[in-house]
Parts: structure tokens; C-alpha cells; sequence
């Protein structure tokens, strides 16, 4: 079967660094998804890997291990408004998103 | 960028009633639309996928005869929760990609619709 695991919670504090990880088993990949949902609103997109490595955007970075079947995503700098729900998902064979259960992360002051 | 509008945000309907979301895609044409489902502190729970001018595909285990699902344009989509039931209540988000820009990462969400069965 297809299978995504993520932390189902993490705490840190404002201004450190916090790293959210993300293995997987699917049925083929075409690439893994990180969305950022905040409670009762949809998810919206941070980043896409594809290839293995590293890639940065800002605070927020993601990355890839197709041998693995792994990638984190690495948030710097946390700010209260990080406060949110982190999915990963995993587009399988069929070009179909396959979601994890979200990681909630809670920043502290 | 791609924008999926998505109405009503909130609904409170009474049980047995019939209730409708609808998706459009302001900006481009979404050829697929899926369709959603989201329990407090669970995942995205994907029920449907529709395509344009054809019958939807739904997830084992979704009842197609209570989650009816139009596609009939390139920019409309919509999901009738018939006969509801407070067990329905949910978060129902609807997604599309912008296949015509071939940019495979180019998934965009509605803004979500929290439906309450009273």
C-alpha cells in the first residue's frame, strides 16, 4: 500500500529552527509536495522536489532523498504566524497526490 | 497566478437536506478538479475526481449516489452533499491544476467550505 508518515506534532520556539520530516513508500513517485494549511482555511503551496538536494526559498527550505523515499522541510527563523498544519504529499504513478496526515507545528515565544 | 474561487465558505444545513459547493477556476481551465474531504486534525481525504464533460471518478468507500459531482464546463465544478447527515459535516476543499502551463506542480486549492449537519 501507499504510505506517507510525518511527526503528528512538533513545538519550537520564535526564532529558531525547526525541521519537519517526511518519509514515504508509494507506488511510483513524480515529486513531493510541503503545503502549509492554517487551521479551517486550505492548504497552500511551499515547495516541490522532484530531484534529490536541497532547495531553499526564503525561511523555508525542502528536501529530497528519492533513494530513501525521505525529505524534510527546514523552517528558519520561526515566526508565530508559522503556527500551522505542514502536509507533505507524494505524487504517485497515476499523477495522483497522496497526502500525509500533517504535522502540527506550535511555536512558542 | 491560478485561482480556484470556492463558494459557500460556511453552511449550517438541517439533516436531510441537500447542499451545494461549486469550484471555478477564475484564470485558466481545469480539465480535472478534485474533490476533498478533511476531518478535524486528519488529512486531506481525497473523494472524487472529476473531469470536464465526463462522470467523475470517486475513492472506494464515497458514495457517488450522495456526493454528486457536475463538471460541465472548464471552469465550473460542483459537489451536492444530498440528504446530509451530521456525520457529513466536514471541510470540503476543492483543487485543480493548471495543466496548460505544464508546470506539474502548478496544484491550486479553493479557499475550502466547512459544512456543519445539524
Amino acid at each position: 500500500g501507499q504510505n506517507i508518515d510525518q511527526p503528528t506534532e512538533m513545538t519550537a520556539t520564535e526564532g529558531a529552527i525547526v525541521q519537519i520530516n517526511c518519509t514515504y513508500q508509494t507506488s511510483g513517485f513524480n515529486g513531493l509536495f510541503w503545503y502549509q494549511q492554517h487551521a479551517g482555511e486550505a492548504p497552500t503551496f511551499l515547495s516541490y522536489n522532484v530531484l534529490d538536494g536541497l532547495e531553499e526559498k526564503g525561511r523555508f527550505s525542502s528536501f529530497l532523498s528519492r533513494s530513501k523515499g525521505y525529505s524534510y522541510l527546514l523552517l528558519k527563523e520561526l515566526q508565530m504566524k508559522d503556527s500551522a498544519s505542514y502536509l507533505c504529499a507524494v505524487l504517485d504513478s497515476n499523477y495522483q497526490l497522496i497526502w500525509g496526515a500533517g504535522t502540527k507545528l506550535i511555536i512558542k515565544p | 497566478g491560478a485561482v480556484v474561487s470556492q463558494h459557500p465558505s460556511w453552511v449550517i444545513c438541517k439533516s436531510g437536506t441537500s447542499v451545494k459547493i461549486e469550484c471555478r477556476s477564475l484564470d485558466f481551465q481545469a480539465t480535472t478538479m478534485f474533490w476533498y474531504r478533511q476531518f478535524p486534525k486528519q488529512s486531506l481525504m481525497l473523494m472524487a475526481t472529476s473531469n470536464e464533460g465526463s462522470k467523475a471518478t470517486y475513492e472506494q468507500g464515497v458514495e457517488k449516489d450522495k456526493f454528486l459531482i457536475n463538471h460541465a464546463s472548464l471552469t465550473l465544478s460542483t459537489l451536492t452533499v444530498t440528504s446530509a447527515h451530521p456525520e457529513d459535516s466536514s471541510f470540503y476543499i476543492c483543487s485543480a491544476r493548471d495543466y496548460q502551463t505544464g508546470d506539474i506542480a502548478r496544484y491550486t486549492f479553493g479557499s475550502g467550505t466547512r459544512l456543519t449537519v445539524v
